[in-house]
């Protein structure tokens, strides 16, 4: 069965910190990879996304994630985080045969200003 | 484009009671999605329809839980009786418009249960 599983449920940084939040999959198959970002208050929103090509992907505010297919990973960086990065990030897969997308369990982030 | 609309936004209900939750996703979206988010994990799929047939309710706790997407637009979830560990926010989801087949959702607000 299709799982994810997010490494870190809390985590709390300085401003201008570097980040890595870790995802990792099981599932044989070909899958689309996402970040999603649900800042304090309000909807599930998506941060990045992969679907094939360049293993590097670069999402919106400074976000970016690699996709290492031999680790079955999708972690999340950026470079200095801000206060305003301050939320809960989703890792979430589909496989691309069934269009049902799983979601890890989340992290929450937490910058101190 | 519009979003996905959700109402209630807030709900409080005693154990054994029945809840129903509505969706209206984004205009001409064929495809509709019902998660569930219990505090502390990740959203987890109750029910996927696409127009009016559903295509997975695997998770779906069919003894309580019920949903039904009637002329393939709005969509309701219902609850009958409830149960304290039902206390979510329960989320509807359309794929971006062409995205059916990448997995990339645009979400609603949800609606928190509070099961007493």
């Amino acid at each position: 069965a299709q799982s994810v599983s997010q490494h870190n449920h809390h985590v709390i940084l300085s401003e201008a910190a570097s980040l890595e939040l870790g995802c990792n999959y099981s599932y044989g198959g070909t899958v689309n990879l996402f970040w999603y970002v649900q800042y304090p208050g309000q909807h599930l929103q998506l941060l990045l996304k992969y679907f094939s090509g360049d293993p590097l992907v670069k999402g919106i505010k400074g976000f970016e994630a690699e996709f290492i297919k031999s680790k079955f990973s999708f972690n999340l960086r950026k470079p200095s985080v801000q206060w305003s990065d301050t939320a809960e990030y989703f890792c979430a897969v589909m496989n691309t045969g069934g269009f049902k997308t799983i979601f890890g369990a989340g992290t929450r982030l937490f910058v101190k200003a | 484009e519009a979003g996905v609309a959700q109402s209630p936004r807030y709900k409080i209900i005693e154990k054994r009671q029945s809840v129903a939750f509505w969706c209206n996703p984004i205009s001409g979206h064929a495809t509709l999605y019902w998660y569930q988010q219990i505090l502390g994990q990740g959203p987890k799929l109750l029910i996927q329809f696409q127009n009016n047939g559903v295509v997975d309710d695997s998770q779906l706790p069919k003894d309580r839980f019920s949903a039904e997407r009637l002329k393939g637009v709005d969509s309701t979830l219902k609850i009958q009786p409830a149960k304290l560990e039902d206390s979510a926010v329960y989320l509807c989801a359309s794929p971006r418009e062409g995205g059916l087949r990448t997995g990339e959702l645009f979400f609603g607000e949800g609606s928190r249960l509070t099961v007493l």
